[in-house]
């Protein structure tokens, strides 16, 4: 595997399941990203970890409990959720944030989560 | 805060120019991005500028800044099928980047 990879690709939930998406970077980055794709809205960054701690919360419910066990995985726990939380769920990595450089993120191809 | 605004939907002939706008309110950030998700993919970094800079240009893409209006554009020269995609205009703030809603580019025949 390269790049960034996420599973399930597709996901369809009740409001009263708890499931998780999966994240894995292959790129041997240390900073690792959720965000959250609804059409005619703007990506919004939900989580923001580097080097395994986070240092962004984007006022996010707490229905949605991001982990980053290490370097290369990310998951976001999901639980209780509602109909307006369908959306792509994006996961990205990058390398440190650092002054003067590009800080280019790598996407993975989203989770399609729909909640009935 | 930062706040990044772009039309929503273009529509170009092939073989024509593609002109897409963005609208940005963070004055201190460094760079600038464009990014390009093609359908059931994510993102992918398709072109950026210094804030330093008012133009770059990389084969068929050529991007302008103005700091003065905080006013972002990339234009695609030669606008073929494979140019369409969402296009995402993006700022770099702290830790992290604020992209736009995305720009859905249709090319026709």
């Amino acid at each position: 595997e390269t790049g960034v990879t996420q599973t399930p690709r597709h996901l369809v939930m009740g409001m009263t399941n708890k499931k998780s998406l999966k994240c894995e970077q292959h790129l041997g980055h240390n900073a690792m990203y959720w965000y959250k794709q609804s059409a005619k809205k703007p990506l919004e960054l939900m989580f923001v970890y580097s080097l395994e701690e986070r240092v962004e919360n984007n006022s996010v419910p707490s229905r949605f409990s991001p982990e980053c066990p290490n370097s290369s995985h990310l998951f976001l726990h999901l639980h209780t959720l509602q109909p307006e939380d369908s959306a792509l769920y994006l996961c990205a990595s990058s390398q440190d944030w650092a002054s003067g450089t590009i800080n280019e993120q790598f996407f993975g191809p989203g989770t399609r989560l729909t909640v009935l | 805060g930062e706040d990044v605004e772009q039309s929503l939907f273009l529509s170009v002939r092939e073989g024509d120019s593609s002109v897409i706008n963005c609208t940005y309110t963070d004055s201190s950030s460094t760079y600038l991005y464009w990014y390009k998700q093609e359908p059931g993919a994510g993102l992918q970094l398709l072109t950026y500028i210094f804030s330093n800079m008012d133009m770059k240009q990389d084969q068929r893409l050529t991007v302008l800044l103005n700091k003065k209006d905080k006013h972002l554009s990339l234009r695609i020269a030669d606008t073929q099928t494979g140019d369409s995609a969402i296009y995402f205009c993006a700022e770099r703030g702290d830790y992290k980047l604020s992209f736009g809603a995305g720009t859905t580019v249709t090319v026709r025949a």
